[in-house]
């Protein structure tokens, strides 16, 4: 199975500054599709996971352009900028390329 | 508004067997691949499960670790997504949720408790 590692596992932000989570594959996400199927979701507490990103980069509806995902190949990055209050939660990855889909261990976001 | 529902969680003793459902709406189970994802707190989420969309046969795939006691199945009459869970141990004790393999639509989840 693809082993995905987030890094920081805990993240203490400051209300109004930026925050960044990496998540690396143990191997190479773009299938031979030529899509790379990399999404990030968020969880808040007591909430089932909500994606906000799919393919790396795309976000879902209504998610606010505060949430940016980028990055290839195996290194991937998802950027919180003006974080709010209301984005206190758990931050997963998961890679769809190969089944079974796998998720990173999330990285909980906190306010400082 | 589109929602997954799911039911049949519960406490159940090691070696029993317990079946999930995940009952659709406004949204047609059949045409989309769906699977069920669990999370614990010592392993974090974790597929369990994913049936393909009627259109692309509806093969269903379990991955190694529950191969040979988790079932998934789905009623298109129903619009129902089901999760047969047989021999469960200690371990299978999780939250459950049904969702689109894409991930785009979660359910509320179901705990299911596994303990004597």
């Amino acid at each position: 199975d693809v082993v995905m590692t987030q890094s920081p596992l805990s993240l203490p932000v400051t209300l109004g500054q930026s925050a960044s989570i990496s998540c690396r594959s143990s191997q190479s996400l773009v299938r031979s599709d030529g899509n790379t199927y990399l999404s990030w979701f968020q969880q808040r507490p007591g909430q089932s996971p909500r994606r906000l990103i799919s393919k790396v980069s795309n976000r879902d509806s209504g998610v606010p352009d505060r949430f940016s995902g980028s990055g290839s190949g195996t290194d991937f990055t998802l950027k919180i900028s003006r974080v709010e209050a209301a984005d206190v939660g758990v931050y997963y990855c998961m890679q769809g390329t190969q089944w079974p889909a796998t998720f990173g261990q999330g990285t909980k976001l906190e306010i400082k | 508004e589109v929602q997954l529902v799911e039911s049949g969680g519960g406490l159940v003793k090691p070696g029993g067997s317990l079946r999930l459902s995940c009952a659709a709406s406004r949204f047609i189970l059949s045409d989309a691949w769906t699977g069920w994802v669990r999370q614990t707190p010592g392993k974090g989420l974790e597929w369990v499960g994913r049936i393909k969309a009627k259109s692309d046969g509806g093969a269903t795939e379990i991955p190694a670790p529950v191969k040979d006691r988790f079932t998934i199945s789905r009623d298109d009459l129903k619009n129902t997504l089901y999760l047969q869970m047989n021999s469960l141990e200690t371990e299978d004790t999780a939250v459950y949720y049904c969702a689109t393999t894409g991930g785009g639509l979660w359910g509320q989840g179901t705990l299911v408790t596994v303990s004597s």
